[in-house]
């Protein structure tokens, strides 16, 4: 799997939007761009991912750089309830198989009130 | 429907014991995999299995090892543990054709004495 660059740590108002920025000069063309993250005292959860074009669901925003270099993450809105590590992560479609995730160091957010 | 759950949550072991963690996936998903979270190693994957055959396995000494049932259920023992076992242990199920992403369980913490 490529790697992924992320900084160690990041602050934000609350309700104020938040982007985590993540590299990953080594991308595939076949890499979709995953991000995980993990709330304290929990197991990870799933955040959002995408290929090529920006995705939007009822977590986050993605938005992915035409040369796929780079990605960010958006909180529209940045509550204390999304305080927690946020990982990127890159992924190989290996057919049906979800494969394993490549965890690094990711992103600590801190939200403050 | 019902999150992965993962039995029990927490546990404590003396060194050169075994031990069996359990992992009930999400109703309908066929896929398992376990992960390994340390504070010095960060998230580290152990091994996926689906339709009762391991299809992907990390990089864990023999002592670890894991099983999955015909209802999807998933085991994964520890045997000789080591002080360096103890960890949080994670399951995550994933259900194919969903864009991959794994759904994670609470996670069973070992400690080991």
């Amino acid at each position: 799997d490529a790697k992924t660059t992320q900084p160690n740590s990041m602050e934000s108002n609350e309700e104020e939007p938040v982007h985590l920025p993540c590299n990953h000069s080594t991308i595939s063309g076949t890499d979709y761009i995953h991000w995980y993250r993990q709330l304290p005292s929990q197991g990870p959860e799933y955040v959002i991912h995408g290929l090529t074009s920006n995705v939007n669901n009822r977590m986050a925003s993605l938005a992915i750089a035409e040369d796929r270099k780079s990605s960010t993450l958006i909180l529209h809105r940045a509550t204390l309830r999304d305080a927690a590590v946020y990982y990127c992560i890159l992924r190989y479609p290996v057919g049906g198989s979800q494969g394993n995730l490549i965890f690094g160091k990711g992103t600590k957010l801190s939200v403050k009130p | 429907k019902a999150g992965v759950t993962q039995t029990p949550r927490y546990l404590i072991k003396t060194r050169g014991q075994q031990v069996t963690l359990s992992c009930s996936p999400i109703s309908g998903h066929r896929s398992v995999s376990w992960y390994q979270q340390t504070p010095g190693q960060g998230l580290q994957f152990l091994f996926e299995y689906f339709s009762e055959t391991q299809r992907n396995k990390g990089n864990f000494p023999g002592r670890f090892s894991g099983r999955q049932f015909s209802n999807s259920r998933s085991e994964m023992n520890v045997s000789t543990l080591e002080l360096g076992d103890s960890a949080l242990y994670l399951c995550a199920s994933s259900a194919l054709g969903q864009g991959n992403e794994q759904y994670f369980g609470p996670g069973t913490r070992l400690t080991v004495t």
